[in-house]
């Protein structure tokens, strides 16, 4: 079975402040991909990274900054100098397995994110 | 290059009332899924598509709903008869191929169903 852990349900900060959102994966496969989406209140999930298991260099892509460590099964997702566009609710997802609903794309519960003016 | 296309964005229906959405995948994408999003939960699959095969429905509730992309291209998800815990919003999404390593979904804007 495959699980995903965002244990953090709401975050609010202030524009310009950094803010981390955790991910915490669950999966005996070692093939496996992880994914950010974000959904702003429009409601349509926009697609911003994917890693895969074997590739654990992190990445940087503008504002944007993504932690995978492999050895405590976290993919944390880093906003820095926070902007009020950059609220959302932001969603963590796995995707393991070679066959069947193992590869179901499964989604944590995500972290609703605020960034006040 | 055009998204996924979704519609209708709305429905608002009475329990046992049928109703019907429909999907355009991203063009080329021959894998096609269907989600249910319960407000303040994450996506949940209800159905994969590989052309216009199902590969996994395995969380779809059979006794009414039901899905098919006869072509391999759109898809239309039906419910029938809807009941007040179907209310959610109902995402599409699509990717080039996963069995290619192709794994990225891409989404749509969702329908907003709400039964009363």
């Amino acid at each position: 079975a495959q699980k995903v852990t965002q244990a953090q349900t709401e975050i609010s900060v202030v524009e310009k402040e950094d803010v981390t959102l955790d991910c915490v994966y669950e999966t005996r496969d070692t093939t496996y991909y992880l994914f950010w989406y974000k959904q702003p209140p429009s409601g349509e999930l926009v697609f911003l990274i994917r890693r895969n298991s074997f590739d654990e260099q992190n990445e940087i892509s503008g504002r944007y900054s993504w932690n995978f460590q492999k050895s405590t099964s976290s993919f944390n997702f880093t906003i820095t100098a926070s902007q009020v566009v950059d609220s959302a609710v932001y969603f963590c997802a796995l995707r393991a397995g070679s066959s069947g609903s193992a590869r179901q794309l499964t989604f944590g519960s995500g972290t609703q994110l605020t960034v006040l003016p | 290059e055009a998204g996924v296309a979704q519609s209708p964005r709305y429905k608002i229906i009475e329990k046992r009332q049928s109703v019907a959405f429909w999907c355009n995948p991203i063009s080329g994408h021959a894998t096609l899924y269907w989600y249910q999003q319960i407000l303040g939960q994450g996506p949940k699959l209800l159905i994969q598509f590989q052309n216009n095969g199902v590969v996994d429905d395995s969380q779809l509730p059979k006794d009414r709903f039901s899905a098919e992309r006869l072509k391999g291209v759109d898809s239309t998800l039906k419910i029938q008869p809807a009941k007040l815990e179907d209310s959610a919003v109902y995402l599409c999404a699509s990717s080039l191929n996963p069995r290619r390593g192709q794994e990225t979904q891409y989404f749509g804007p969702g329908t907003r169903l709400l039964v009363l």
